[in-house]
């Protein structure tokens, strides 16, 4: 069973237009995250989420909406997107406040913006 | 916030040697230490990982210690394989709930 997946694994899309990013984990994990990992392999923290609620907001434009429809659920929607953006972008989830855990990545979404 | 720094960017040994990456942090609050590996095209995964009450933990062939005064921990990993081969990522973490990550070592094991 998949702990952390991501849909849809590549996405290929032209400057200027909107997409989304969902991710799911069957976990039961209380935290969810979205990292950004750019052509360097430096893996840089956009959001937190616990139980729903936005923890941490690193410096990210807000062209960048995350949405947590429930626990389960951590969806990232970008709208207006860049040739900056172009990345791969990890969802993870941890147990978060409710004890330090381990954190479990998903497979990661490769962006490509042309 | 959390700064992490870690060392060396490349990393290449001998296989059969061992290999060493370090890490420093600057927030005291830091409490749990992870060390992960991310293999070409796949997600970072655990590898070990260590508490701020503990100063040293070993699994096999993989080790890490922790220096909580001077804020900097290590990994260490003997008698390398080419399968070791991979980018390496300590990061640290407050409260189990934000992760700052390092930025990678890319170790090569020459066979």
């Amino acid at each position: 069973d998949t702990a952390v997946s991501q849909t849809p694994k590549y996405l290929v899309t032209q400057m200027g237009n909107d997409k989304s990013i969902k991710c799911e984990q069957n976990l039961g994990h209380d935290t969810m995250y979205w990292y950004k990992q750019d052509s360097k392999k430096f893996l840089k923290i956009m959001f937190s989420y616990n139980n729903k609620e936005l923890i941490i907001n690193e410096t990210v434009p807000n062209r960048f909406s995350p949405k947590s429809p429930d626990k389960a659920h951590l969806n990232l929607h970008i709208n207006s997107l860049e040739l900056g953006d172009s990345a791969v972008y990890f969802c993870a989830s941890s147990q978060g406040l409710a004890g330090v855990s381990e954190q479990y990545f998903g497979p990661g979404t490769r962006l490509t913006v042309t | 916030g959390e700064n992490v720094e870690q060392h060396p960017s490349t990393l290449s040994v001998q296989e059969g040697d061992s290999a060493v990456i370090k890490c420093t942090y600057s927030d005291s609050a830091s409490n749990y230490f992870p060390w992960y590996k991310q293999e070409l095209g796949k997600r970072p995964q655990l590898i070990i990982d260590i508490r701020s009450n503990v100063g040293e933990k070993k699994d096999q062939r993989i080790a890490v210690t922790l220096n909580k005064t001077a804020k900097h921990f290590s990994l260490h990993i003997t008698e390398t394989q080419p399968e070791d081969s991979a980018v390496y990522f300590c990061a640290a973490s407050i409260a189990g709930n934000q992760f700052y990550f390092g930025t990678g070592t890319s170790l090569t094991v020459i066979p």
